[in-house]
């Protein structure tokens, strides 16, 4: 069985500060791995992903991810935050075989302070 | 514009009253999910759909139903709800790898 751990439900940053979400993963095999934020009243929205390549990985809106396979985590880090990046984000594993099943973490709350 | 559509948005029902959630999505994508979100738990995998008449489980099948006749369309089905099925419920989309997902706006469902 795959899973996902994010182990603070909660981050707090001040604006223009670097900030970092914590993701580690299970899943036999290969991971692909996921980030996505969601919105207050929203849908989530995909922000990058990881499936081979370049531990590093680049997305949207200044995000990018770490991908550490001896450590199984994901994390996702910001340079320099902003206020807008206040949402709820979202780490999502599968297995690099045929099922097509994703496997989400139970979220952290960013709050970027002004 | 590419997007995926619920309907309805919000909706309180009574335990035992069948309902169907719909999903739409315009963009020819072969593999579409459905999930719930509750609070600490993150999203659950309910159902997912590889292409048209093809469906498996996820995290969280118990109690409910899907099909999926048409490429576009993948509705969920409550065939008799219970209090334990009031949620967050999500559909979304990609193309066959089910790796780049986009998803709806979200269906609130209260089960009383």
């Amino acid at each position: 069985a795959q899973s996902v751990a994010q182990p603070e439900d909660q981050v707090n940053v001040a604006e223009g500060n670097p900030l970092t979400v914590k993701c580690t993963y299970s899943v036999s095999g290969n991971p692909y791995l996921f980030w996505y934020v969601q919105y207050p009243n929203r849908g989530l929205q995909f922000l990058l992903k990881y499936i081979t390549g370049d531990n590093l990985v680049k997305g949207s809106y200044g995000f990018e991810a770490e991908f550490n396979k001896s450590q199984t985590s994901f994390h996702l880090k910001k340079p320099s935050a902003l206020v807008s990046d206040s949402a709820l984000y979202f780490c999502a594993v599968r297995a690099s075989g045929s099922a097509r099943q994703l496997t989400f973490g139970s979220g952290t709350q960013l709050t970027v302070l002004p | 514009e590419a997007q995926v559509t619920q309907n309805p948005r919000y909706l309180i029902t009574v335990t035992g009253k069948k309902l169907t959630v719909t999903c739409s999505q315009n963009m020819n994508h072969e593999y579409m999910s459905w999930y719930r979100q509750d609070p600490g738990l993150g999203l659950r995998q309910i159902y997912y759909s590889m292409n048209v008449e093809v469906t498996d489980k996820g995290d969280v099948p118990e109690g409910y139903k899907v099909s999926r006749k048409e490429k576009r369309n993948f509705p969920l089905i409550l065939e008799s709800p219970s209090p334990n099925q009031t949620s967050l419920y999500f559909c979304a989309s990609s193309f066959y790898n089910g790796d780049t997902q986009y998803f709806g706006p979200g269906t609130r469902l209260t089960v009383l």
